[in-house]
């Protein structure tokens, strides 16, 4: 099993430039969420999902959009990029959620200039 | 904002030593979950903690659910070099299927 993919690794953008972060994962999990990663502020969470066509959002939504139409894919979409986006982002999988913690992908690291 | 306190922010310490670090909250969790994430991958699951007061192991790392719910702790005994890395902990609030990160603690062992 590949786990948890996430493409592209590594992604620079200018101010205002539209993207999606893809996530994949192969374990047929229900749960996955949307985490950022910035020097000494941890993992914030972005968005979530519980199952197909049910997303919500987390703690840092603004500027970011998400659906759920298959259990294996949860697209992050930046509409109108910033350098305050600068950073790691990290997809999760779950298979009963929170409660039993999530699987990470290895990130994608993004660059707005 | 971070619901989650942990401290310390970074440690510094000797091969062979023993490390503790925490996480505190003002709020009451169901679930406290422990992470490490080695340089350029995601983080990665020690251990998972589901009742006040548990006490679960994995190895040299010892993790406690805190007797009030708001509050978790992580040792790890007789510390190698490959503990190098970031240890995060997790939380989820009661009534909620969100995971809440403490900021992290960044641990070097020197040889």
């Amino acid at each position: 099993n590949a786990g948890v993919t996430q493409t592209p690794k590594f992604q620079v953008l200018k101010t205002g430039q539209s993207m999606t972060l893809q996530c994949a994962q192969d374990m047929n999990h229900e749960y996955m969420s949307w985490y950022r990663q910035d020097p000494g502020m941890g993992l914030r969470l972005i968005h979530y999902s519980v199952g197909a066509g049910i997303t919500d959002q987390g703690e840092v939504p603004n500027g970011y959009n998400v659906s759920r139409s298959t259990t294996e894919d949860f697209p992050l979409r930046l509409l109108s990029a910033a350098p305050s986006q600068t950073s790691v982002y990290f997809c999760a999988s779950s298979e009963q959620g929170a409660r039993l913690g999530y699987t990470f992908g290895s990130g994608t690291r993004l660059t707005v200039v | 904002g971070q619901q989650l306190n942990q401290s310390p922010q970074s440690m510094f310490i000797q091969e062979g030593e023993d490390v503790s670090m925490n996480c505190t909250s003002s709020s009451i969790f169901n679930t406290w979950l422990w992470y490490k994430q080695d340089p350029g991958e995601g983080p990665v699951l020690l251990i998972a903690l589901y009742k006040a007061g548990e006490l679960t192991s994995n190895g040299r790392l010892t993790a406690q659910f805190g007797i009030t719910r708001k509050d978790s702790f992580l040792n790890i005994s007789a510390s190698i070099p490959s503990d190098v890395g970031i240890y995060f902990c997790a939380g989820q609030l009661y009534g909620s299927e969100k995971l809440v990160f403490g900021k992290g603690t960044k641990l070097t062992v020197n040889p």
